[in-house]
């Protein structure tokens, strides 16, 4: 079954780069995904990444993955208090398409 | 238009009472979603509807009913909740239901039954 692991919260200063890291375990899962939740919102779709790769880059955003120990982590370059939210990374249910299984989330909390 | 959209914005109510959740998205995506979402949870999938068909019902109580009435709207239908249901609760589309398809979401109905 898709069970998917975050730590929940992390602290880093502003300026400072943010790592954000996650754990899978269907190895069937195509794509990843993270969304980002800010307090009283829906869910924004940030990046994701297709699993014959090992790198996405998008502005501020890296997304890395190493499918062997099905892990997966974002990078946020230059972290600014506008970034504070909710990180999640999710996988396809079953592979495919139907629906997202979430991790738990990581609660990103920038210090001045 | 690349939005879902989702109303009310914010529901409360009683155990005994009947509503329904409304989403609606004009990108021309044929898959649609419901999540419910605790207080300090992910997201957790309810139903998914494939070509206006439901395709996936995660074992939800039928207190909860959806319905789609066209490739455009999705509804919720409320009846007979408990407390316990309180959450927020999300819609998302995507193209369909093929691999890699992104999933947008709405901003979500907070619901509290009293």
């Amino acid at each position: 079954g898709e069970d998917v692991e975050q730590s929940l919260f992390l602290s880093v200063r502003e300026g400072d780069s943010s790592v954000i890291n996650c754990t899978y375990t269907d190895s069937s899962s195509t794509y990843l995904y993270w969304y980002k939740q800010e307090p009283g919102a829906g869910l924004q779709l940030l990046t994701y990444i297709f699993s014959n790769m090992d790198m996405k880059q998008d502005q501020r955003l890296t997304v890395l993955l190493n499918k062997k120990d099905k892990h997966l982590s974002l990078r946020i370059a230059d972290t600014q208090t506008g970034d504070s939210a909710i990180y999640f990374c999710a996988e396809e249910i079953g592979g495919g398409a139907d629906g997202l299984t979430f991790g738990k989330g990581t609660h990103l909390i920038i210090q001045p | 238009d690349t939005e879902v959209t989702q109303t009310p914005k914010h529901l409360v109510m009683g155990m005994t009472n009947k509503k329904s959740l409304k989403c609606e998205q004009h990108m021309g995506h044929r898959a649609m979603y419901w999540y419910k979402q605790k207080a300090k949870k992910p997201p957790e999938l309810m139903f998914v509807y494939s070509y206006e068909k439901l395709s996936i019902n995660e074992s939800v109580p039928s207190r909860f009913s959806p319905e789609c009435p066209n490739s455009s709207l999705l509804n919720l239908h409320l009846h007979a909740l408990q407390p316990e249901d309180s959450a927020l609760y999300l819609c998302a589309s995507s193209q369909d239901r093929s691999r890699g398809n992104e999933q947008f979401f709405g901003p979500g109905t907070r619901l509290t039954v009293l």
